[in-house]
C-alpha cells in the first residue's frame, strides 16, 4: 500500500513569499494530484500530473517519478492562498482512480 | 461550470439509525467515488463505482455501507446502522474517463455527518 508523506505539516508565510510544499510516496503511481481544502471543508483539484511540471497562475507543480517526489510551489503568496494543501496519488489498474491522500499541509499567509 | 453537489450539507443522527447521503455527479462523468474525512485526520477512500457496480472498496466499507445509483443522476451512500465513529465529513467525487487513462476528480462540498 502506498504511503504518502507531506512536509511541512504547518507553514506560516508573509504575503509575497515563495512557498514550497513537498510530497513523497513509497510505491509507483499512475498520477499525483494536488488538492486544496478550504476552511469550510470543500476540496478543489489544483493539478494532476504524471511527469514533468505544470503551471497555473502562481501555482507550479513538479514531479520526479524516479525519486517518487513532488513539489507544489506558490509564487508571490497572498492571504487568500491560506488553506490546506493535500497531495494524493492514484495507482494502476482497477484502483487507478482511488486516491490515497497525504495528511495535508496547512498554509497560513499573513498580510 | 458543472459541479458535483451533495445533500444534505449537515446531517445529525442518533446511533443505530440509517442515513442516506446523496450526491449528484457531473452529468457526463462515468466514475464515482465516496471518501470520508474524520475531523483532524486525512481523507480516506471508501468506494469507487463504475458501470452500475462497485469497482473497488476499502476495508472501511464494510457491510454497514452500501452505494447505489438509483437513477441517471443521483449517487447515494447508505449507512445502515450508524456508529459514533462514523461521524465525519463525507465527500463524493466524480471523473470522466476511459479505462486506462487518468482524469482529475471533481469533489462535492461534502456532507458533515454527526452521530450522537
Amino acid at each position: 500500500k502506498n504511503e504518502v508523506e507531506q512536509s511541512p505539516q504547518n507553514l506560516t508565510a508573509q504575503e509575497g513569499e515563495f512557498i514550497t510544499i513537498n510530497c513523497s510516496y513509497s510505491v509507483g503511481i499512475s498520477a499525483l494530484h494536488w488538492l486544496q481544502q478550504h476552511p469550510g471543508g470543500g476540496i478543489v483539484s489544483l493539478f494532476m500530473l504524471s511527469s514533468g511540471k505544470k503551471k497555473h497562475g502562481r501555482l507550479i507543480a513538479t514531479i520526479n517519478i524516479q525519486e517518487k517526489h513532488s513539489s507544489l510551489h506558490i509564487t508571490a503568496s497572498h492571504p487568500r492562498d491560506s488553506a490546506v494543501y493535500i497531495c494524493a496519488v492514484s495507482g494502476y489498474g482497477g484502483s487507478q482512480g482511488n486516491l490515497i491522500f497525504g495528511k495535508g499541509t496547512k498554509l497560513s499567509v499573513k498580510p | 461550470e458543472p459541479e458535483v453537489t451533495q445533500t444534505p450539507s449537515h446531517q445529525v443522527t442518533q446511533m443505530g439509525q440509517e442515513v442516506i447521503l446523496r450526491c449528484v455527479p457531473i452529468s457526463n462523468h462515468l466514475y464515482f467515488y465516496w471518501y470520508r474525512q474524520i475531523l483532524g485526520q486525512k481523507v480516506e477512500f471508501l468506494v469507487s463505482f463504475y458501470n452500475n457496480e462497485i469497482s473497488e472498496k476499502s476495508e472501511i466499507f464494510d457491510d454497514q455501507f452500501s452505494v447505489e445509483r438509483p437513477d441517471g443522476s443521483n449517487f447515494t451512500l447508505k449507512i445502515r446502522s450508524t456508529k459514533l465513529e462514523d461521524s465525519a465529513m463525507y465527500f463524493c467525487a466524480s471523473r470522466r474517463g476511459l479505462a486506462g487513462r487518468n482524469y482529475e476528480q471533481y469533489f462535492g462540498p461534502g456532507t458533515r455527518l454527526t452521530v450522537t
